[in-house]
């Protein structure tokens, strides 16, 4: 079956560090893949999109990888801080359907503690 | 800009009724989307649209309906309540750039039924 799976144990981390989440998928072969940021009780809020043919992508302080070959994508956020706490979540679309019909991972919670 | 908003915000309904939705967006997006998020399970697609006028299902549609009569709004119907439909919704929007599509979430509506 297709699948999209993130840690779902939170991620615990000392303010300064490098936050490293990871996102795994099988029987996709996405176009792009996207990581997105939901704090309690609101929407998802877009961070990042990587397409296939790119290997790494940054914006300030976060950096995605993308690993067609591992199927898998890694979000890091360096110099972590209290306010990165959140869930973050990655999702992927189908083959070029241009549909906008994204598949999300369940997230994992990411704890920074000051 | 709104950008996209949901009412209500919160509702409880008692089993067998019905009820509808309310998503729209004013930044002019050709598709639309509604997504449930349950506990441990993510956001689930449940309809989409790519234009006024065309709306397909997702991965679980059954027990909701929707209609797309112009580009702002996309309602969602729940056409008898099921305490299965114990959720929160999100509607998002997104425009085609590149064949990749960023989503914009609105902030969400709780849904309780007993």
């Amino acid at each position: 079956s297709q699948k999209i799976e993130q840690n779902s144990e939170a991620l615990n981390i000392q303010e300064g560090k490098t936050a490293t989440l990871t996102c795994n998928y099988t029987n996709y072969s996405p176009a792009y893949l996207q990581w997105y940021r939901q704090d309690p009780g609101r929407g998802p809020v877009f961070l990042l999109l990587i397409r296939e043919n790119e290997k790494e992508k940054r914006k300030e302080r976060l950096k995605v990888t993308f690993d067609t070959t591992l199927k898998q994508s890694l979000f890091h956020i360096t110099a972590s801080q209290p306010a990165d706490s959140a869930t973050y979540l990655c999702a992927l679309d189908r083959i070029s359907s241009n549909t906008g019909k994204l598949i999300f991972g369940q997230g994992t919670t990411l704890q920074v503690k000051p | 800009n709104a950008g996209v908003t949901q009412t209500p915000k919160f509702q409880v309904l008692k089993t067998g009724q019905s009820m509808t939705l309310q998503c729209a967006q004013d930044m002019n997006h050709e598709y639309m989307s509604w997504y449930r998020q349950d506990p441990g399970m993510g956001l689930r697609l449940i309809h989409y649209s790519v234009g006024a006028g065309i709306t397909d299902q997702g991965e679980v549609p059954n027990g909701y309906n929707v209609s797309r009569s112009t580009t702002e709004d996309f309602p969602l119907r729940l056409l008898s309540a099921a305490p299965s439909q114990t959720s929160v919704y999100f509607c998002a929007s997104s425009y085609s750039h590149k064949g990749s599509h960023e989503q914009y979430f609105g902030p969400g509506t709780r849904l309780t039924v007993t």
